[in-house]
């Protein structure tokens, strides 16, 4: 019973590739939000949906677009993939926007060769 | 702005010792304020925290007190377990209206290793 949870765990690609990190959660929360943990640990916020309206873009390449299809999904796609891009990027939820603790998924490790 | 500081790593210590890992804010407003931890190889989990001055978050033999006057919220424990070893985060949430509502502004991280 996993409550947020992300697929794949690792990503392997190349320069130049697109690919998708897709995230679930069955917490019944209303914001989900996309975060990027560099080689330092250092973490720092991407994107936040709220009942599937984007509430905060950092400022991140465009590259990279978060898409939510629904409450409990918000997937990220990155296109022209770089070295830099790689890093662990960790899906998070709360209940809503203001008042309630984050919970985090188990994060994808992306490798860009 | 937002910002949170904590003490650079790495932090070794021996089992049974206490534990001290430092962390003060900037924020405009009152923020709730947090403690994470990331175990090896998996996300960041909620270890505390707190919402007002005063307030003390525990758990887990943990403990942090939110200094308003300091503006500080240091993690303590009193004996740590090779189990405790992991990355801890402090972080501040955004209590401002607005598209940054909620938002969560995290401290560098602090490797802890802990020997038996």
């Amino acid at each position: 019973d996993t409550a947020v949870s992300q697929t794949p765990k690792y990503l392997v690609t190349q320069m130049g590739n697109d690919k998708s990190i897709k995230c679930e959660q069955n917490l019944g929360h209303d914001t989900m939000y996309w975060y990027k943990q560099d080689s330092k640990k250092f973490l720092k916020i991407m994107f936040s949906y709220n009942n599937k309206e984007l509430i905060i873009n950092e400022t991140v390449p465009n590259r990279f677009s978060p898409k939510s299809p629904d409450k409990a999904h918000l997937n990220l796609h990155i296109n022209s993939l770089e070295l830099g891009d790689s890093a662990v990027y960790f899906c998070a939820s709360s209940r809503d926007r203001g008042t309630y603790e984050q919970y985090f998924g188990p994060g994808t490790r992306l490798t860009v060769t | 702005g937002n910002s949170v500081t904590q003490m650079e790593g790495p932090v070794t210590l021996s089992e049974e010792a206490f534990l001290t890992i430092n962390c003060t804010y900037t924020a405009t407003g009152y923020p709730s304020l947090f403690w994470y931890v990331q175990y090896p190889g998996e996300g960041l989990q909620l270890l505390l925290k707190a919402t007002k001055a005063d307030d003390k978050g525990s758990n887990k033999g943990f403990e942090a007190t939110y200094r308003k006057e300091t503006t500080s919220f240091h993690l303590e424990k009193g004996s740590v377990q090779v189990s405790d070893s992991a990355v801890y985060f402090c972080a501040l949430r955004n209590p401002d209206r607005g598209s940054t509502l909620g938002r969560l502004y995290f401290g560098r991280g602090t490797q802890l290793t802990v020997w038996p």
